[in-house]
């Protein structure tokens, strides 16, 4: 079955740091991937998404590529701010889960000033 | 204009009782879902309905049953509420049945069993 593993966190960064996320995949078809953000006390939204290897999605400084040698779809950002703190996730969408989303676990991000 | 709502945001209740929560989308969607977040913010999707069908169901405990009057509405009704249900319940929707992967998320339903 499909699955999405990102690394735990939370992660703790100052302000104006770089930024990676990470994020594999397993999916037994061809999958779109997506990352998700979930500010507190708020319901997930699409921060960006890539539908084929090699697509980058970006959105809002962030950037993330599709690749399907190492079915990676790392997050990076590179000067991150204090709005930025929330939970990131790393997720997918495959023609063979039809109408099904596959999340990660989700990455609690933290920036202190 | 809210696009996804869920009523209520907050619900405290005590064991073995049962509660409902309500989904609104006003998106046109035609698919809508229920999500659980536990403590630990991992989510987990446990239906999902398709033009008032059922199309997905995990495996999820029969005391908890999805309700879909129509295309724009998907409720949740929980009897015998345990405390393990103690999570955050997310309703969402999405215009092409999760091909393109873009759901569109409601706000939260914050359980808590007591």
């Amino acid at each position: 079955g499909n699955s999405v593993t990102q690394m735990e966190g939370p992660v703790t960064l100052s302000e104006e740091a770089f930024l990676t996320i990470n994020c594999t995949y397993t999916a037994t078809g061809y999958p779109s991937l997506f990352w998700y953000v979930q500010y507190p006390g708020e319901g997930l939204q699409l921060l960006l998404k890539a539908t084929k290897a090699d697509d980058k999605g970006s959105n809002k400084g962030f950037e993330a590529t599709y690749r399907k040698e190492t079915t990676s779809f790392h997050l990076e950002k590179g000067s991150v701010q204090v709005s930025d703190s929330a939970v990131y996730f790393c997720a997918l969408s495959d023609l063979l889960g039809y109408q099904k989303v596959t999340f990660g676990i989700g990455t609690k991000l933290q920036v202190i000033p | 204009d809210t696009a996804v709502s869920q009523t209520p945001k907050y619900l405290v209740t005590q064991m073995g009782n049962d509660k409902s929560i309500k989904c609104e989308q006003n998106l046109g969607h035609d698919t809508m879902y229920w999500y659980k977040q536990d403590s630990k913010k991992f989510l987990k999707i446990m239906f999902s309905y398709n033009n008032k069908e059922l199309i997905i169901n995990e495996t999820v405990p029969n005391r908890f049953s999805p309700k879909s009057p129509d295309k724009a509405h998907l409720n949740l009704h929980i009897n015998s509420l345990e405390l393990g249900d103690s999570a955050v319940y997310f309703c969402a929707s999405s215009q092409d049945g999760g091909l393109s992967g873009e759901l569109f998320f409601g706000e939260g339903s914050r359980l808590t069993v007591l």
